[in-house]
């Protein structure tokens, strides 16, 4: 079964803090994407990356920043938490051979005061 | 822009009644369309996919969607649904020239009563 962790289901952190959130895949997965889930908005991807140290801005990346230094890993950077960036973080990754399937973690839930 | 949309943000069923959650997008070009479902405290899990072929599309649990070119839409259908499948159900699509890009719907939140 392919695996998805995030480090953290619950995280408190206060306004302009730095915050890491972190992601590890075991199945040696190509694609690793960050996306926000907030009520009534469904689903926003924040950025994604196609292989190590490579990145791409999804529809919603400003706030944000990644890092992907190793294929298996890839962290999500809030520079500076505002209160709006509160809201469940959700990893996903997927490999071209899979076609366009995604395997999502169980989601940080990031409250920031 | 390219964009996908979900009606019906609370449907409230009994159970044994028939379910029909709409789900239409914004895109002339070829599409792959995605139905997840996230059942309470857990992690968001495939239902179903189309890619190419038959419209109508079955997947686990019984349910089943059906891709109607002309309408841009791609509605997920059950028969009869049961208590357990209270949860929330996102429709997502990849539109050509995406790369692996979903775009999610803004979900539709399912609660089935007994």
């Amino acid at each position: 079964d392919v695996k998805v962790t995030q480090s953290s289901r619950y995280l408190v952190k206060r306004t302009g803090e730095k915050v890491f959130l972190e992601c590890v895949q075991d199945m040696d997965h190509e694609n690793m994407f960050w996306y926000r889930q907030d009520p009534g908005l469904g689903l926003r991807l924040i950025y994604f990356s196609y292989d190590v140290k490579m990145k791409e801005k999804g529809d919603i990346p400003e706030g944000y920043s990644v890092s992907r230094e190793k294929k298996e890993r890839f962290s999500l950077i809030l520079e500076s938490a505002s209160t709006n960036q509160t809201s469940m973080y959700l990893c996903a990754s997927s490999f071209p051979g899979s076609g366009p399937l995604l395997f999502f973690g169980s989601g940080t839930q990031l409250s920031v005061l | 822009a390219q964009s996908v949309s979900q009606h019906n943000h609370h449907v409230i069923l009994s159970e044994a009644a028939s379910l029909e959650l709409g789900c239409n997008y914004s895109y002339g070009g070829t599409v792959n369309l995605f139905w997840y479902v996230q059942y309470p405290g857990q992690h968001l899990q495939l239902l179903l996919k189309y890619f190419s072929g038959d419209p109508l599309v079955k997947g686990i649990k019984g349910f089943e969607a059906e891709f109607i070119k002309s309408k841009f839409s791609f509605n997920l259908r059950k028969p009869s649904v049961q208590w357990s499948d209270t949860a929330e159900y996102f429709c997502a699509v990849i539109f050509t020239g995406g790369g692996n890009k979903l775009t999610f719907g803004t979900g539709t939140q399912l609660k089935v009563e007994l």
